[in-house]
């Protein structure tokens, strides 16, 4: 079973600061890797995707990537209670079928006014 | 969720009632998903398609057939539903944009409540 593991928080953080989430991948043969923001009650929006090793920037996401590690994280820079959201760590396994995800369970983060 | 529906947005229905939830999109994608999302488990793959008349099992497809007709609908059958299959179900579609990515982008959902 190729597992995608994120912390289930919640994760508390007050404006302006920065929120780091982080998830963790069983599959070494692993290729993309994507987070999801979804607010309560709405269905998940693609937010980030990387492929190589490094980091990836967009606006105040950057999403950062170690394929020897098996981790992705996703740090939100001054972080706004808009941001008050899940966020899913998601993965394409290796072996085939490239047009699967694999999902993590979600991390809840909560920004403080 | 541009271009992407379900119908219906909410339903409930009773144990040993047939129900298909049905997803349209408007993108050409070629494949298709279908999700349900529960408290605990977070999203689980039911079906996917990977084109017309082309579908294949998820994780969890016990109780649930899909059909695919046509690359705009994919529709999603709880034969006989049961209390366990209440649960959010989301529509997913997705199209290879470049070598390695396949972006899936989500439907807005269908709430299902089986009594």
């Amino acid at each position: 079973q190729k597992e995608v593991e994120q912390n289930s928080g919640p994760l508390s953080v007050p404006e302006g600061a920065i929120a780091s989430l982080n998830c963790t991948y069983s599959d070494r043969g692993s290729q993309s890797f994507f987070w999801y923001r979804q607010y309560s009650g709405k269905s998940p929006e693609l937010i980030m995707f990387i492929y190589s090793n490094g980091d990836k920037e967009d606006g105040r996401f950057t999403a950062q990537l170690n394929k020897a590690s098996q981790y992705v994280s996703l740090l939100i820079r001054d972080s706004q209670p808009s941001d008050s959201a899940t966020y899913l760590c998601a993965v394409i396994n290796s072996g085939g079928s490239n047009y699967k995800l694999t999902f993590g369970k979600g991390t809840l983060l909560t920004v403080n006014p | 969720d541009a271009g992407i529906t379900q119908s219906p947005r909410h339903k409930v229905t009773e144990t040993g009632t047939p129900v298909t939830l049905r997803c349209h999109q408007t993108e050409n994608h070629r494949y298709m998903y279908w999700y349900r999302q529960d408290p605990g488990h977070g999203l689980r793959l039911i079906h996917y398609s990977y084109g017309v008349k082309d579908t294949d099992k998820g994780e969890v497809s016990d109780g649930y057939s899909v059909s695919r007709s046509k690359t705009e609908d994919f529709l999603l059958t709880l034969e006989s539903a049961t209390s366990s299959q209440t649960s959010v179900y989301f529509c997913a579609i997705s199209d290879k944009v470049q070598e390695n990515s396949y972006e899936q982008y989500f439907g807005p959902g269908t709430r299902l409540t089986v009594t």
